[in-house]
């Protein structure tokens, strides 16, 4: 079965300082990943997923299938960067997206 | 365009009833998904709908079923509601599928007591 482990659920972080949201996967098969964001009193949205390669709002994220590993980076965070995040596994087979469960996401002035 | 819309948005129910929540998807979109989010299991996935089939399901039991209607809106049934039932439902929707950008709405908050 598919899972995904988001191993802090609060990170804080100065603005301008470099933030880095982790999420492990562990799934047998080829996995297509996703960053969801959910800013306050907003609705889930996606942020990135990893077939399109892009960067959203200056954040990155590069699947490594060796360590099954689809970390969120930004060089330097904003204050506005403060939200939900959670990263999704969509299993091929099954066709299922599954969460992790999910990193608070704090800036500081 | 408009959005995706759930209602109601808040429900109070008691253990043993029903309950039915609706999902409007956004204008065009065909896939419509449902989801359960709860503070210990997080977001979980309940179903997918596609042109009126189901064609996903997670591991929630019988008691949680839903369908779709040809304009593509969906509705979500929960029999002989359990107290563990309480929390929010979500649902998106896509133009094709979980490959596509998924649009979530506000959610329905249900209460069980």
């Amino acid at each position: 079965a598919q899972r995904v482990t988001q191993p802090e659920k609060l990170l804080s972080v100065f603005k301008g300082a470099p933030v880095e949201l982790k999420c492990n996967y562990s799934y047998s098969g080829s996995p297509e990943l996703f960053w969801y964001v959910q800013y306050s009193r907003q609705r889930l949205q996606l942020l990135l997923r990893h077939i399109s390669r892009e960067s959203i709002k200056g954040f990155t994220a590069d699947l490594n299938k060796g360590e099954t590993s689809f970390h969120l980076k930004k060089p330097f965070a904003q204050e506005e960067d403060s939200a939900m995040y959670y990263c999704a596994l969509l299993s091929g087979s099954a066709r299922q997206l599954t969460f992790g469960s999910g990193t608070q996401l704090t800036v500081l002035p | 365009k408009a959005g995706v819309t759930q209602t109601p948005r808040y429900l109070i129910k008691t253990r043993g009833q029903q309950v039915t929540l609706s999902c409007s998807p956004i204008s065009g979109h065909r896939s419509v998904s449902w989801y359960q989010q709860t503070p210990g299991q997080g977001l979980q996935f309940l179903f997918e709908y596609f042109s009126e089939t189901q064609r996903n399901k997670g591991n929630f039991p019988g008691r949680f079923s839903g369908r779709q209607f040809s304009n593509s809106r969906s509705e979500m049934n929960v029999s002989t509601l359990e107290l563990g039932d309480s929390a929010l439902y979500l649902c998106a929707s896509s133009l094709g599928g979980f490959g596509d950008e998924q649009f979530f709405g506000p959610g329905t908050r249900l209460t069980v007591l």
